[in-house]
């Protein structure tokens, strides 16, 4: 059963500390969403790959956010310095787009980060 | 760019009852469209799309929902609400070459007995 992993579930840091989420697409997926969800504003797409590279990271803050794949098989999403604004669930989706058929996008359980 | 509305942050309905969630979409490109479900403390599972061809389509769990152009919407309904159907359900487009999806604020779905 294919699905997408996200370590760690749940993080609890102090205000100026790094953190950084982890997420394996299933394999074989060439696209890698991260979304954040907060109860005020929703799902919020941070940024995507396709292929590894970096296609969009408009919807994040530039200036302590930043998203990599160092490989196929994982993407990160590092903080620093973490801020209590950004206390979210943090979600990884892979997709597979091939040959511009869109098939969907699966989700991960999630990372629960709490900035104190 | 796309948005998409969700009339209705809570609903509520009896077991057994009808379940219709309302979404409206904007999109400037012909969509894609998608239902998910949320369950607490979990991520976002697929309920349903849509992409090209038929406009009723089906899901999981008895849920199915029906593209309507002319009205810009993608409502999903349930013909008999069961208590494992509560949860927070998320209208999501998607539209153009670039695959994101653009979601819906939710709607909480709380089925009573």
């Amino acid at each position: 059963d294919a699905r997408v992993t996200q370590t760690p579930r749940h993080k609890v840091t102090e205000m100026g500390q790094e953190v950084t989420m982890r997420c394996q697409p299933i394999l074989g997926h060439n696209t890698v969403f991260w979304y954040r969800q907060t109860m005020m504003q929703g799902l919020e797409l941070l940024a995507y790959f396709r292929n590894r590279a970096p296609l969009d990271d408009s919807g994040m803050p530039k200036d302590r956010f930043s998203a990599e794949m160092p490989d196929a098989t994982l993407a990160t999403l590092k903080i620093q310095p973490s801020e209590p604004r950004d206390s979210a669930v943090y979600f990884c989706a892979s997709g597979l787009v091939d040959g511009g058929r869109y098939n969907e996008q699966f989700f991960g359980p999630g990372t629960r980060l709490t900035v104190l | 760019a796309q948005s998409v509305t969700q009339l209705g942050s809570h609903v509520s309905v009896s077991e057994g009852a009808l379940v219709l969630l309302r979404c409206n979409y904007s999109s400037s490109v012909p969509p894609y469209l998608f239902w998910y479900v949320q369950y607490p403390n979990q991520g976002l599972q697929l309920l349903l799309k849509y992409t090209t061809g038929a406009t009723l389509v089906k899901g999981i769990n008895g849920f199915e929902a029906e593209f309507k152009k002319s009205e810009t919407s993608f409502h999903l309904t349930k013909p008999s609400a069961h208590m494992s159907d509560a949860a927070e359900y998320f209208c999501a487009v998607s539209g153009g070459s670039n695959y994101k999806l653009t979601f819906g604020k939710g709607t909480l779905l709380t089925v009573n007995p």
